[in-house]
Parts: structure tokens; sequence; C-alpha cells
């Protein structure tokens, strides 16, 4: 099982970034697909997660509305678009295999600064 | 949301110590507790899933038990690679919620 973010960087108040996750070494399509971050020093937090078939879509409170989670299963690709983007979002953001998180990727930093 | 407490939130043991870390919820959440380790600068590694199930390629030397709001780690036999921050995860209810972690350090 491989996870492998991309996509992170440094983007200013109110910018938006897209993250990818490519896996592979897994049946992709059969898997929930999450996104958790860690801001700078701090502990875990779960953003969103999306099943298999994209059917179902459930978002942390502090980022519904403002980011997307997306999948294709053609490409073994997970995604999350991210708008309005605030200091507060600026963390490493992972993503992981399942509802119980049971592997990830080694994460991408994202930078919300002017 | 479901509020995820551990203890305790730091941790001094001994290699060869046997340690347990408790993690309580705020409400019931069956078995749908996993457990992380997560050691400086790497990415979180699953542990235990459904509160007492060992993740494929996990020592048999960590352990989880508990049902309900109340729920246990332990880690026998402490080496020196078991240094690191534990956390605890309920995926019962949306949003799905964190322990604020639990620091092991060597004494």
């Amino acid at each position: 099982v491989q996870l492998v973010e991309s996509g992170g960087g440094l983007v200013q108040p109110g910018g938006s970034l897209r993250l990818s996750c490519a896996a592979s070494g897994f049946t992709f399509s059969s898997y929930w697909m999450s996104w958790v971050r860690q801001a700078p020093g701090k502990g875990l937090e779960w953003v969103a997660n999306i099943k298999q078939d994209g059917s179902e879509i459930y978002y942390v409170d502090s980022v519904r509305g403002r980011f997307t989670i997306s999948r294709d299963n053609a490409k073994n690709s997970l995604y999350l678009q991210m708008n309005s983007l605030r200091a507060e979002d600026t963390a490493i953001y992972y993503c992981a295999r399942g509802q119980a998180l049971a592997y990830w990727g080694q994460g991408t930093l994202v930078t919300v600064s002017s | 949301d479901i509020q995820m407490t551990q203890s305790p939130s730091s941790l001094s043991a001994s290699v060869g110590d046997r340690v347990t870390i408790t993690c309580r919820a705020s409400q019931g959440i069956s078995n749908s507790l996993a457990w992380f380790q997560q050691k400086p600068g790497k990415a979180p590694k699953s542990l235990i899933y459904a509160a007492s199930s060992l993740q494929s390629g996990v020592p048999s030397k960590f352990s989880g038990s508990g049902s309900g709001t109340d729920f246990t780690l332990t880690i026998s036999s402490l080496q020196p690679e078991d240094f690191a921050t534990y956390y605890c995860q309920q995926y019962n209810s949306y949003p799905f919620t964190f322990g604020q972690g639990t620091k092991l350090e060597i004494k």
C-alpha cells in the first residue's frame, strides 16, 4: 500500500489549493478514503472522507463549504480542493485509507500566509 | 461532536517497562476506536483498529481493549523505538475525532 500526497505549498489567505493523493498497492475503489491534517506542533484533526463510489461525503465543520473532497477511481486518486484558505488551515495534510485510517501517506505541507 | 480525552498527556517510562494509555469518549462509540503511533517528522502509523484488533505487521507487544466509552492501549516491554506520541481516534460518529495525544518519553 502506498499513498503519495502532492500539491501543497505557500498560498495567501483567501487563496485556493488542490491537493492530490495517488494510491497504489490496493484496490482503491474498494475503500473509503480520508484527509487528516496536523497543524505545526499540534495534534491530529480529521478533515473529510468519501465513500468508495463518492455517494457519501463528510466534513469537519471548520472546512465545510470551503473544502471539497473528491476521488477518481479510474486514476486511483483522491483530491482535496481547498478554497478561501485561512491561516488556521496551515498544516500537513495526510491522505489515509479507510475510516479507521489503516494506511497514511507522508503528507504535504500547506502554508497559508501573506 | 464526540470528545476524546487521553490520559496521561505525557508519560515517562524506562526500557522494559509496561505502560497503559487511556482514552475516554464523551459518549458511547461501541468499539469504533483506533490507536496510532507518531514519531517526530513522520506520518502516523496505525496500531489498533476496532478497539482491540492488531493492524497487520504490528508487533503483539501492542494491545488494545475497551468498548463503549473507555479504552486502553497497553505496550509491553518498552523498547527505544516505542518512544513516540500516541493518539486514539473514534470513527463511530461524524465528525471523527482524535484524542489530544500522549507523549511517551524515556525516563
